[in-house]
């Protein structure tokens, strides 16, 4: 199955601070997605990245990509308290078996 | 709205009594999918369905049955629930762009608990 890792683990920062988290995955993909999950909720889309965009943008959102290095990042410029939550990426290299990563959990302190 | 549902959202239940959580989705996809969520391992998927008729395991199949009869429907069916299984479910669905896996929608989640 393709698998996405994210690191850290947790992540905490201050309110207004930007926080960046990565990905790493091992198979070729077609695409990246991340996605949010507040407690215990369901899963968010945030922004799905294809294999031939290097960057993308959505509001406060940057998403890389590497292939070569098979990573993403996420960055968050000017983090709120709401955007407190975990984010987890998915690669996707087609219909297939796909498996989240734990996640990082991001806290944004006020 | 497009949405995914499932229900039901909390269930407890004992060892052996079978059981089906139901998930349905209005948005006209061809690919639904099931996760489980544990602790400390993130989201493992159970199975999937490409489309109708259609069912594939996920890396975490046993003790799980499913069905696709209909593109909107995708039950989760435990046939004998055993403690293992208790966890937080999540039902998604994602339009088919070729052999691309595009946005997946999430249900709310269904927490299990298993006696």
């Amino acid at each position: 199955s393709q698998q996405g890792e994210e690191d850290p683990q947790a992540l905490s920062i201050q309110e207004g601070e930007n926080a960046t988290m990565n990905c790493s995955y091992k198979t070729s993909i077609n695409n990246l997605q991340w996605y949010r999950q507040n407690s215990g909720r369901g899963l968010v889309h945030l922004i799905l990245i294809r294999s031939n965009e290097r960057e993308k943008h959505s509001g406060r959102l940057r998403v890389t990509l590497d292939t070569s290095k098979k990573s993403s990042s996420l960055l968050i410029t000017a983090s709120r308290a709401a955007d407190t939550a975990s984010y987890f990426c998915a690669p996707s290299g087609g219909y297939q078996k796909v498996t989240f990563g734990t996640g990082t959990k991001l806290q944004v302190i006020p | 709205e497009a949405q995914v549902t499932q229900n039901p959202r909390y269930l407890i239940t004992v060892t052996g009594k079978k059981l089906t959580v139901t998930c349905s989705q209005n948005m006209n996809h061809e690919y639904m999918s099931w996760y489980r969520q544990d602790p400390g391992l993130g989201l493992r998927q159970i199975y999937y369905s490409m489309n109708v008729e259609v069912t594939d395991k996920g890396d975490v199949p046993e003790g799980y049955k499913v069905s696709r009869k209909e593109k909107r429907n995708f039950p989760l069916i435990l046939e004998s629930p055993s403690p293992n299984q208790t966890s937080l479910y999540f039902c998604a669905s994602s339009l088919s762009k070729g052999f691309e896996l595009d946005t997946q929608y999430f249900g709310p989640g269904t927490r299990l608990t298993v006696l």
